[in-house]
């Protein structure tokens, strides 16, 4: 089974610190993807990776950075986190870019 | 435009009724597939069932089952016999691999509460 794990379920941070939110999978997939989730706007995608240190901007990277060193591990960079950040952040990873995505359980970050 | 519309933001169904979630898609392309998402109150996203533009029949997987009519470019999901544990989000996507390297598209989902 496809196993993606994020390194939390919830965190809670204050304006303007930095964050780091990781996903690791296991399946040896190409592709990992970042999106938020918020009410009544579905998923949205931040970033996603195809490849170690390849990365292309989503539908809304303002705000956020990535890095992929390692071929199972993404992370999500909040710089400078905002309040308008406070959101569910989900992970998935796919073998190829546009095949099935397998997903983390999800973060639910506050940000006060 | 939106590629994934999903219209109906919540239903509600029987325990043991079926129930259908509407999703219509757009696109030009004619190779392309669609993925139905389960999301229980847990967070974490299921795939649950995938249809592709030129497979024959339509998919199923146990109690899913995907109504797929191309001309009308909808993809509606039917689960049957419905459960307490079908309450969750459900999320409809689309795939295009000819029109570049984009990933899933998601539509916004719908809300299903089934009652006891």
């Amino acid at each position: 089974d496809v196993k993606v794990t994020q390194s939390s379920r919830y965190l809670v941070k204050r304006t303007g610190e930095k964050v780091f939110l990781e996903c690791v999978q296991d399946m040896d997939h190409e592709n990992m993807f970042w999106y938020r989730q918020d009410p009544g706007l579905g998923l949205r995608l931040i970033y996603f990776s195809y490849d170690v240190k390849m990365k292309e901007k989503g539908d809304i990277p303002e705000g956020y950075s990535v890095s992929r060193e390692k071929k199972e591990r993404f992370s999500l960079i909040l710089e400078s986190a905002s309040t308008n950040q406070t959101s569910m952040y989900l992970c998935a990873s796919s073998r190829g870019l546009a095949e099935t995505q397998y997903f983390g359980p999800g973060t639910r970050l506050l940000v006060l | 435009a939106q590629k994934i519309t999903q219209t109906q933001p919540g239903m509600f169904v029987q325990e043991k009724e079926a129930v259908t979630l509407d999703c219509t898609y757009d696109t030009s392309d004619p190779s392309y597939g669609l993925f139905w998402y389960k999301q229980p109150s847990s967070g974490e996203m299921i795939f649950l069932i995938y249809q592709g533009s030129y497979d024959q029949q339509n998919a199923t997987e146990g109690r899913y089952s995907l109504n797929f009519q191309k001309a009308r470019k909808s993809a509606n999901l039917v689960i049957s016999a419905s459960q307490l544990g079908d309450s969750a989000m459900y999320f409809c996507a689309m795939r295009e691999p000819n029109s570049g390297n984009t990933p899933l598209v998601f539509g916004k989902g719908t809300r299903l509460s089934v009652i006891a």
